[in-house]
C-alpha cells in the first residue's frame, strides 16, 4: 500500500484478554517505531525495529506489552492481560532508515479501550 | 532527558486570522525539531522539520516555524487560518541515536471559528 496500515482501526477487549495490533509498514523501510498515545495527551515512545532486530524497547511499559517483526517488514505489537489503563491509541511509524533526518510516516493508529 | 512543552491545551482563532502555537523544548545538544499536525481519527502528518541552516523553516499548508536557541523555542505560525487547519498539533525533538524516536509535546489543539 500507499501508507503505513494498521488494523484493526478500533479492538474492544475484557480487562484481562490479550489483544494483537499490527502493523503493515511502507514497503522497504527499514526503521519502525510503536508510540501509545492516550486520551489528551502526546504519543510516547514503546519500542524500535531496524528491520528484525528490536533495538529499543525501553518505552514498553510493563512485561505484558510484547512486540516483534519477525520478518522485517510487518509487526505485531501485543498485550496480555489487558488492564484500563492500557486503554489508547496505538500509533506504528516506519521510515526508511535511522538517519535522522529520514521522514517517518505514521498510521492512523488502533483504538484499543479496555472495558 | 529530551522534553518539550507546549504551554497552549487549547486556542481558538478566526478563520483567515494568523496564528502562531508556542512549542519549547529542552535538549542538550543541537535538536532536530519537528511539528506534526492530528485530524480527528487519522494519523500524524508532518508539517515540517528543522535540523540545521535556516532557523525559519516553510512546511506544507503554508506554515511556517522559527527556531530559536537562546529561547529554546520552536513556534509554529500561520498568517491565515483556515478552517481545515482545526485539528491538534504536536511539537516533538528527535533523539540523538535515531531521529524518528521522538519525544512528543502534549499537543495544542486548535478550533477555527467560521
Amino acid at each position: 500500500g500507499a501508507g503505513v496500515s494498521q488494523s484493526p482501526r478500533y479492538k474492544v477487549a475484557k480487562r484481562g484478554q490479550d489483544v494483537a495490533l499490527r502493523c503493515d509498514p511502507i514497503s522497504g523501510h527499514v526503521s519502525l517505531f510503536w508510540y501509545q498515545q492516550a486520551l489528551g495527551q502526546g504519543p510516547e515512545f514503546l519500542t524500535y525495529f531496524q528491520n528484525e532486530a528490536q533495538l529499543d524497547k525501553s518505552g514498553l511499559p510493563s512485561d505484558r506489552f510484547f512486540a516483534e517483526r519477525p520478518e522485517g517488514s510487518v509487526s505485531t505489537l501485543k498485550i496480555q492481560r489487558t488492564q484500563q489503563e492500557d486503554s489508547a491509541v496505538y500509533l506504528c511509524a516506519s521510515s526508511l532508515n535511522n538517519r535522522r533526518n529520514t521522514e517517518a510516516f505514521f498510521g492512523q493508529g488502533t483504538r484499543l479501550t479496555v472495558v | 532527558a529530551q522534553s518539550v512543552t507546549q504551554p497552549d491545551i487549547h486556542i481558538t482563532v478566526s478563520e483567515g486570522a494568523s496564528l502562531e502555537l508556542r512549542c519549547n523544548y529542552s535538549y542538550g545538544a543541537t535538536p532536530y525539531l519537528f511539528w506534526y499536525v492530528q485530524s480527528p481519527g487519522q494519523g500524524l502528518q508532518l508539517l515540517l522539520k528543522y535540523f540545521s541552516g535556516d532557523t525559519l523553516v516553510q512546511g506544507i499548508k503554508g506554515f511556517e516555524a522559527e527556531f530559536k536557541r537562546s529561547q529554546s523555542s520552536f513556534n509554529l505560525r500561520k498568517p491565515s487560518v483556515h478552517w481545515s487547519d482545526a485539528a491538534e498539533y504536536f511539537c516533538a525533538v528527535g533523539d540523538d541515536n535515531y531521529g524518528q524516536n521522538f519525544v512528543f509535546g502534549p499537543g495544542t489543539r486548535l478550533s477555527v471559528l467560521p
